[in-house]
């Protein structure tokens, strides 16, 4: 079964419009942690919002939120006020017991004027 | 600037040719990672080592080898390339608060 499922394989919204990009994730470890990050056309690799197992409150960053549903094992990603730079590929990740991320296959988001 | 340094940023191999992909960290993390990542896909864990002096294999290690050299280094070292083989590689390296990735290798095995 695949750890991180992310069901959108591309998105689009308008410029100043919020989005939601899906993740779920499968784990039975209690204790893990929920990263999104943004590829942008350059490649690198952009850490954008954390999530812990034991976190009372949804994560927050900025422009980013994380609606996090533990016991529906989702953890979307809220972009608000949707800029022309947020077009990129966004990926959902998921850190078990201190070890190695592992990566959803990603959502193509382009943003629209 | 502090971070994850992968070298070289790119690289064309004929089938069969070896190569190492260097990768070295000042963040002194003890953990460091080998991920590739093929086109439209998400990246997936080629080798990753949890301290200096160990290994440990990932989801996709076949034709792979891996070296800690020390704290600081963790090279990735393809004996024999395939076109299999053809990807983009990133190092990363983390401690108890997140993950830093360099800004990868594009490798093409011809």
């Amino acid at each position: 079964a695949q750890k991180i499922t992310q069901t959108q394989p591309g998105m689009f919204v308008q410029e100043k419009e919020a989005v939601t990009l899906d993740c779920t994730y499968d784990t039975s470890d209690p204790s893990y942690g929920l990263f999104w990050y943004k590829q942008p056309s350059s490649g690198e690799m952009i850490f954008l919002i954390y999530q812990g197992s034991y976190d009372q409150q949804n994560a927050t960053e900025g422009r980013y939120s994380l609606n996090f549903q533990k016991a529906r094992k989702s953890a979307n990603l809220v972009i608000s006020a949707s800029q022309l730079g947020d077009s990129a590929m966004y990926f959902c990740a998921m850190r078990e017991d201190r070890r190695a991320l592992t990566f959803g296959s990603g959502t193509r988001l382009q943003v629209q004027p | 600037n502090a971070g994850v340094t992968q070298t070289p940023k790119f690289q064309v191999l004929k089938t069969g040719q070896s190569m190492t992909l260097q990768c070295a960290q000042d963040m002194n993390h003890n953990s460091m990672y080998w991920y590739r990542q093929d086109p439209g896909m998400g990246l997936r864990l080629i080798y990753y080592s949890a301290s200096e002096g160990t290994t440990d294999k990932g989801e996709v290690p076949n034709g792979y080898n891996v070296s800690r050299l020390n704290k600081r280094e963790f090279s990735l070292r393809l004996e024999s390339a395939a076109p299999s083989q053809t990807s983009v590689y990133f190092c990363a390296s983390s401690d108890n608060y997140g993950y830093t990735f360099g800004s990868g290798t594009r490798l093409t095995v011809v």
